[in-house]
């Protein structure tokens, strides 16, 4: 089965720098991928997603990923920081061996300093 | 307004009560989901439903039961056999099984 890791827990950035968050998958067969981020208390939004065309996405409120097959991986990046990006981050892969159901990293925390 | 609605968003219950969570969608989507969030775990499935009148197990699905009667509503009942019900409680849903999910805003359940 499918499986997702997120380096990193938490990660920390001061206001202005250059976010970068983790995250690799299992599969040699290239999934469906995707980025959601969730603010206290709330639902999760989706940030962006991959689906086989492009392999640099752009997503909402400045961020992008990039899908590199070779390295299994799609890492979360943001050129400059915001204290409104403070929130917890999940990348999610569908699985095509498992009826594409959605699996979830186990976050990434992100906090940022003024 | 289309979106997902969950009520209500904070929930008290005594050990040994069933408590049933609510889960409407007005966005005409044939899939709908339930999660279950636990600190520095993730998502975790308990429910799925492709269409109605249908519904799947996810991977914890013990001590859980739902019900699809209408499209727009996948209600989650929180038996009193679910051994830690506490948690925060995420219902989805999705166009079809193979799209992107869209969350409510989930409803934060605590059993004492």
């Amino acid at each position: 089965a499918q499986s997702v890791t997120q380096l990193g827990s938490h990660v920390s950035v001061s206001e202005g720098a250059l976010v970068l968050l983790r995250c690799n998958y299992s599969s040699s067969v290239p999934p469906y991928l995707f980025w959601y981020v969730q603010y206290p208390n709330q639902g999760l939004q989706l940030l962006l997603k991959y689906t086989s065309a492009a392999t640099l996405v752009k997503g909402i409120n400045g961020f992008e990923a990039e899908f590199k097959k070779s390295e299994t991986s799609f890492h979360l990046t943001k050129p400059s920081a915001h204290m409104s990006d403070a929130a917890e981050y999940f990348c999610v892969v569908s699985d095509p061996g498992n009826n594409n159901d959605m699996r979830f990293g186990a976050g990434t925390r992100l906090t940022v300093k003024p | 307004d289309g979106g997902i609605t969950q009520s209500p968003k904070y929930l008290f219950r005594k050990e040994g009560q069933n408590v049933t969570l609510s889960c409407e969608q007005n966005l005409n989507h044939d899939a709908m989901y339930w999660y279950r969030q636990d600190p520095g775990q993730g998502l975790r499935l308990i429910y799925y439903s492709q269409i109605v009148n249908d519904f799947q197990k996810g991977d914890i699905a013990e001590g859980y039961s739902v019900s699809r009667e209408k499209k727009e509503s996948f209600p989650l009942t929180v038996t009193s056999a679910q051994k830690n019900p506490t948690a925060f409680y995420l219902c989805a849903s999705s166009p079809t099984r193979y799209y992107e999910q869209y969350f409510g805003p989930g409803t934060r359940l605590t059993v004492t």
